[in-house]
């Protein structure tokens, strides 16, 4: 299970305050990706990348912004205009583009009160 | 864009039976179909995936068919034992030249595999 990261586990905020999870892999995969899991709707992407310094917005991308500026990390940011950000956040990545495996990180629960 | 159903959302078998899954895909272009295996509190891990230029694949007791005239795919378990509860996701996936895979989930089958 190792290789790829996510801190924290838990996280609270406010209603109205941004917030950024972390994504982390050491597993030198150029793809990486943020889904967000709810009860019943399974994994909806938010964002993917395969490169560094380029990204692609995912079927639920409103509200949410990332980066890639290194290969290794992928950092999501769940901003004020998201309507109903608290969910699980769940952070993978493949070798590349093509027939690959992803591999998932821990996650992260997020609980906006 | 590509819309993944899964069915059934709960699936209970006794011990030994045997367990199937079944999706549907939209998107002629997917061409790679892997199924997670998600147990409570952990994150998912792939169990076996299929290709588009394959009609079959197995695994020990883990089967995975793909028909792709009729746009669907099925997981298979056969012998099922306690520890093969969890939840099950689908996938399909399109890869596209620069931008990568795009990754398609089904909404989850919950097994409970009774003893």
């Amino acid at each position: 299970d190792g290789g790829i990261t996510q801190s924290p586990k838990y996280l609270f905020r406010k209603e109205g305050q941004n917030v950024t999870l972390s994504c982390e892999q050491n597993l030198n995969h150029d793809a990486m990706y943020w889904y967000r899991q709810d009860p019943g709707q399974g994994l909806r992407l938010i964002y993917y990348s395969q490169i560094v310094n380029d990204f692609q917005k995912g079927d639920i991308a409103e509200g949410y912004s990332v980066s890639r500026e290194k290969k290794e990390s992928f950092p999501l940011t769940v901003t004020s205009a998201q309507k109903n950000p608290t969910a699980f956040y769940l952070c993978a990545s493949s070798v590349g583009w093509s027939y690959n495996e992803q591999f998932f990180g821990p996650g992260t629960r997020l609980t906006v009160l | 864009g590509e819309n993944v159903e899964q069915h059934p959302s709960t699936l209970s078998v006794q011990e030994g039976d045997s367990a199937v899954i079944k999706c549907t895909y939209s998107d002629s272009a997917s061409n790679y179909f892997p199924w997670y295996k998600q147990e409570l509190g952990k994150r998912p891990q792939l169990i076996i995936d299929i290709r588009s230029n394959v009609g079959e694949k197995k695994d020990q007791r883990i089967a995975v068919t793909l028909n792709k005239t009729a746009k669907h795919f099925s997981l298979h378990i056969t012998e099922t034992q306690p520890e093969d509860s969890a939840v099950y996701f689908c996938a399909a996936s399109i890869s596209v030249l620069r931008t990568g895979n795009q990754f398609y989930f089904g909404t989850g089958t919950s097994l409970t595999v009774i003893p």
